[in-house]
Order: structure tokens, then sequence, then C-alpha cells
């Protein structure tokens, strides 16, 4: 089984600065990654797919980059409504199965 | 527009056995591979289980292999889990999830979910 791992496990960041979420995988996963975002009581919202294409709706200041084992979210400007938990998906061919990351906190500085 | 509503969630005692079902409305089901996704109370998520959009191809995660099964129903929009063995640990919310593609896709469309709890 693949395993990833999200750092920081917290980021306590302001309104407006940029956050850096990273996320590593136990072995390539190539761009088969996918970042969502959850916020308290919802259910979680796909952010990026194949580690860095947009989905549908999804703000400009969400971007997604890495390859094999090393993967990044960057929100660029936080606005009040990112506050949220993040979490990380491999889709890797093999071994076959889904995993994902333990998560990633963005709260309130 | 894009629903998925599960069902089937509730209290059972350890060893028991539990069927969720999901119906789905809003897009061509049968277009699409669907998962299984759960989240612990206070925990993050844990992929279950997905299926191919004709049932050809199943896949599991290791912690549930052997005691659950993931199935669908193309004609009623349906997609399904039967889980049997159940065990303390799987307790946790069961999303229904709609799957962009796969492997270089993503997760477009989940449920509210549906609780399922283990305990004697």
């Amino acid at each position: 089984e693949i395993v990833l791992t999200q750092s920081p496990a917290t980021l306590s960041l302001s309104p407006g600065e940029r956050a850096t979420l990273s996320c590593r995988a136990s072995q390539s996963v190539s761009s088969y990654l996918a970042w969502y975002q959850q916020k308290p009581g919802q259910a979680p919202r796909l952010l990026i797919y194949d580690a860095s294409n947009r989905a549908t709706g999804i703000p400009a200041r969400f971007s997604g980059s890495g390859s094999g084992t090393d993967f990044t979210l960057t929100i660029s400007s936080l606005e009040p409504e990112d506050f949220a938990v993040y979490y990380c998906q491999q889709r890797s061919n093999w071994p076959p199965g889904d995993t994902f990351g333990q998560g990633t906190k963005l709260e309130i500085k | 527009q894009v629903q998925l509503v599960e069902s089937g969630g509730g209290l059972v005692k350890p060893g028991g056995s539990l069927r969720l079902s999901c119906a789905a409305s809003g897009f061509t089901f049968s277009d699409y591979y669907m998962s299984w996704i759960r989240q612990a109370p206070g925990k993050g998520l844990e992929w279950v289980s997905y299926i191919s959009s004709s049932s050809s191809y199943t896949n599991y995660a290791d912690s549930v292999k052997g005691r659950f099964t993931i199935s669908r129903d193309n004609a009623k929009n349906s997609l399904y889990l039967q889980m049997n063995s159940l065990r303390a640990e799987d307790t946790a919310v069961y999303y229904c999830a709609r799957d962009t593609g796969y492997p270089d896709g993503g997760i477009d469309y989940w449920g509210q979910g549906t609780l399922v709890t283990v305990s004697s």
C-alpha cells in the first residue's frame, strides 16, 4: 500500500498570506494525485486532480504541482473561506487502490 | 444537478452485516466509476472501494478486503456496499462518491454520508 504523508499537520496563517501544503508518497504515483478541501460538517470538495489540474469552479488562487513522490498545493492569497482541512489522495495503478493522506489543518493565525 | 443519496446506515453489533445503498441522479450513472469512502468520527478520510462503470473492475482497501463487496445496478442508477463481519473500527460516516476517471481523475461529487456504528 502506498502511504501518503502530509506536512505540516497544522498550518497557522493569516488572510492574504500564501499557503504551501506538502504531500509525499512512499513510492512514485506518477501524476495521479488529487487534493480536497473539507470544512466541518461537510463532504470534501475536489480542488485539484492529476497533480496540477484545477477542478471545475475552483478559484485560480489554488494550484497544484509535483510528480513522482513529492507534491504541493499552493493557495496564493488566503481568503477567509479557505481555512479548512486539506487532504491529498493518490490513485496509482500499482499497487492498485487509492489512499488518502492524514490531512493538513489550515487555521487562522 | 448531480445528487448522490446514501441510505442503509445504522447501529449494528460486531460480526453483523449491513448493506448501504446510494441513489444517483442528474448524470449518466453508467458512464462513471463510483467509490465508497469513509470517515471515522473526528478522523481523516479513508478510501474503501471503487467499481468501474461496467462493474468489470473492483478494488478494495486492505482493511475491508474479504468482508465488503461493492456492486452497482446501472439500470437503477444505484451503488451498493455489502458489509459483513463488521468490526468496531468500521464505525464511520460512509460517503458514496462519483469518480471523474481513473487513475488521472478525482472524486468530484460526494453524497451527504450515512453513519454506520458498530457496537454491542
